[in-house]
């Protein structure tokens, strides 16, 4: 039973430019969650996606944006690039009740030079 | 907005040591509560949790934590901690009040265990 997974593993980008991370859920989940991890921080909530819609959006800037798909996999969106969204990007999956469990998976570390 | 503080940025214990790392979170209403560990070079994988029923809550690897809700803290113990037990360790809060899991996490612990 794969967990969730997420690529690309690494990625460096200039500012400005835009990126787009991919996740795939956990076998059996159809939620998805995106957190962003700055370097000895926490992981800071962006958006979770439920039925292909935002179902809740964190403290981010529009620059973020999102996509689920029909087979539950999602896509993070960044666009405009700043110095300041470089971390570790996280997605999580979990089954749709809100007393689910969130599944991380291995992240995307974001590079923008 | 919720919050989540962790005390102790940083622990060094040696082998066999008893381990106690505090959680502290701010809403007042009904939370879920979550201990999830980093290992070295390793995803956030879920340590224990709680929902509802006994606040004593065993997870894996011989960790236990403490869900005392007058002092809205979630306290993750090991009685004798082992050289693997070296990680990073968040406490998290899903506040069920939107209609999202929304995790909140704290900022971490580094735990490093010494031979």
């Amino acid at each position: 039973d794969a967990g969730v997974t997420q690529s690309p593993t690494h990625l460096i980008k200039t500012r400005g430019q835009q990126v787009t991370l991919r996740c795939s859920p956990k076998s059996g989940h159809d939620t998805v969650s995106w957190y962003q991890q700055a370097l000895g921080q926490g992981p800071q909530f962006i958006f979770q996606y439920y039925e292909e819609e935002e179902r809740q959006r964190g403290n981010f800037p529009d620059r973020f944006s999102g996509h689920q798909f029909p087979n539950y996999s999602s896509e993070l969106n960044v666009n405009a690039l700043l110095l300041g969204d470089s971390a570790l990007y996280l997605c999580a999956s979990s089954s749709p009740t809100l007393t689910d469990t969130q599944y991380f998976g291995p992240g995307t570390r974001l590079t923008v030079l | 907005a919720q919050s989540v503080s962790q005390h102790n940025h940083h622990v060094i214990l040696s082998e066999a040591a008893s381990l106690e790392l505090g959680c502290n979170y701010s809403y007042g209403g009904t939370v879920n509560l979550f201990w999830y560990v980093q290992y070295p070079g390793q995803h956030l994988q879920l340590l224990l949790k709680y929902f509802s029923g006994d606040p004593l809550v065993k997870g894996i690897k011989g960790f236990e934590a403490e869900f005392i809700k007058s002092k809205f803290s979630f306290n993750l113990r090991k009685p004798s901690v082992q050289w693997s037990d070296t990680a990073e360790y968040f406490c998290a809060v899903n506040d069920l009040a939107g209609t999202a899991s929304k995790l909140t996490f704290g900022t971490g612990t580094r735990l490093q265990v010494t031979l």
